[in-house]
């Protein structure tokens, strides 16, 4: 079946560091891959996404690459602000279009 | 500024009581979702309408009734909820129900059952 797997949070770091939230996936066909993110209080927003194999997705300096041979998606961003803080959660729709999961979240803060 | 608009943003209730959650959406978008959204958890789906008919019920208790008086509204009927309802409760909607297009995300209604 499709499943998202993703990196274990809380995840802490300094302004200006590099950011890496891995996301793995198991699926049948050609899904397409999500990364939103929820900032405190809010509802979820799409940051990226990708529909074939090798896209890159990338907004507001984040960027996620759609590798196929380790079936992967993972998020980085070079440096990241205080305004960053938040829940990004990697997300998969089916190849048909009729099913989609979400992965458990990763909590991301930024400290001055 | 979100462009799905969810209200009330916070409700409290009884166990007895019945209200309504309400959601709208100008995009012009022909699907609707709501989701329930526990703690540090990712949403989860509850139901999906597709061009105002409901399409998917993902075994949520009678205790919710969706309803979808037309493109633009989704509403929630509560009643005779639990505690263990208690979360925040997302809508979203999409231009169809393909969910490899993006979902848009009101800010959600924060519920509390007293």
């Amino acid at each position: 079946g499709n499943s998202v797997t993703q990196m274990e949070g809380p995840v802490t770091l300094s302004e200006e560091a590099f950011l890496t939230i891995n996301c793995t996936y198991t699926a049948t066909g050609y899904p397409s891959l999500f990364w939103y993110v929820q900032y405190p209080g809010e509802g979820l927003q799409l940051l990226l996404k990708a529909t074939k194999a090798d896209d890159k997705g990338s907004n507001k300096g984040f960027e996620a690459t759609y590798r196929k041979e380790t079936t992967s998606f993972h998020l980085e961003k070079g440096s990241v602000q205080v305004s960053d803080s938040a829940v990004y959660f990697c997300a998969l729709s089916s190849h048909s279009g009729n099913q989609f999961y979400f992965g458990t979240g990763t909590s991301l803060t930024v400290i001055p | 500024d979100t462009e799905v608009t969810q209200t009330p943003k916070h409700l409290v209730m009884g166990m007895t009581n019945k209200k309504s959650l309400k959601c709208e959406q100008h995009m012009g978008h022909r699907a609707m979702y709501w989701y329930k959204q526990k703690a540090k958890k990712p949403p989860e789906l509850m139901f999906v309408y597709s061009y105002e008919k409901l399409s998917i019920n993902e075994s949520v208790p009678s205790r919710f009734s969706p309803e979808c008086p037309n493109s633009s509204l989704l509403n929630l009927h509560l009643h005779a909820l639990q505690p263990e309802d208690s979360a925040l409760y997302l809508c979203a909607s999409s231009q169809t129900q393909n969910l490899n297009q993006p979902q848009h995300f009101g800010d959600g209604t924060r519920l509390s059952i007293l």
